[in-house]
């Protein structure tokens, strides 16, 4: 079974309208990694998470870290054509790495 | 400050050959890992390194090898080259563990 689960896989969703990716993992995390990619290009660092309960905000972008640490979420509000991209959120497990999930394909849609 | 900085950004091989991918880190930090990226598998860690020493190693044949300098830049080398190689290789540098990754912008490899 896969550590880190992420979901959806894709998204497409109107101009304007709010959207949640979610990122699901197997065991505690020493810290959860939001970041966005351009198809075939490097990852552009959006958030980081450590503490359970801990939220961010960057933007329109919000993301959350659950209490128990197992479980993230990143709330995009009013999206934007700018918002399109791929989602991957990285697990830190505490073992010098980063364990990626499937990633989430977002479509904006005018 | 200067980002992550991948070499080169594209690279054509052909199958059987070796190549050798170069990443120089943000300045200051110690700590460069490698990613293999791929349609199929995703991400997947390849092998991560601290002041010169590997500390870390993925799931991956011992065609992969790689290593840090003194300055912190890291090579990565991949011998006899297959068709299934093919992917993005993407390096990030970090000062410490929880104090973030920042990724480069990537290597990417087509073998044929």
């Amino acid at each position: 079974s896969q550590e880190l689960e992420q979901s959806p896989q894709s998204l497409i969703v109107q101009e304007g309208k709010n959207l949640t990716i979610n990122c699901t993992s197997s065991k505690t995390l020493y810290g959860l990694y939001w970041y966005k990619q351009k198809y075939g290009e490097g990852l552009i660092f959006l958030m980081m998470l450590q503490k359970g309960g801990e939220e961010k905000s960057h933007e329109k972008i919000t993301a959350k870290l659950d209490e128990k640490k197992q479980q993230s979420s990143l709330h995009i509000t009013a999206s934007q054509p700018s918002h399109a991209g791929i989602y991957l959120c990285g697990a830190d497990f505490g073992n010098e790495k980063l364990t990626f999930g499937t990633g989430t394909r977002l479509t904006i849609i005018p | 400050k200067a980002g992550v900085t991948q070499t080169p950004r594209y690279l054509i091989k052909t199958r059987g050959q070796q190549v050798t991918l170069s990443c120089s880190p943000i300045s200051g930090h110690r700590s460069v890992s490698w990613y293999q990226q791929t349609p199929g598998q995703g991400l997947q860690f390849l092998f991560e390194y601290f002041s010169e020493t590997q500390r870390n190693k993925g799931n991956f044949p011992g065609r992969f090898s790689g290593r840090q300098f003194s300055n912190s830049r890291s090579e990565m080398n991949v011998s006899t080259l297959e068709l299934g190689d093919s992917a993005l290789y993407l390096c990030a540098s970090s000062a410490a563990q929880g104090y973030g990754y920042t990724f480069g912008s990537g290597t990417r490899l087509t073998v044929v």
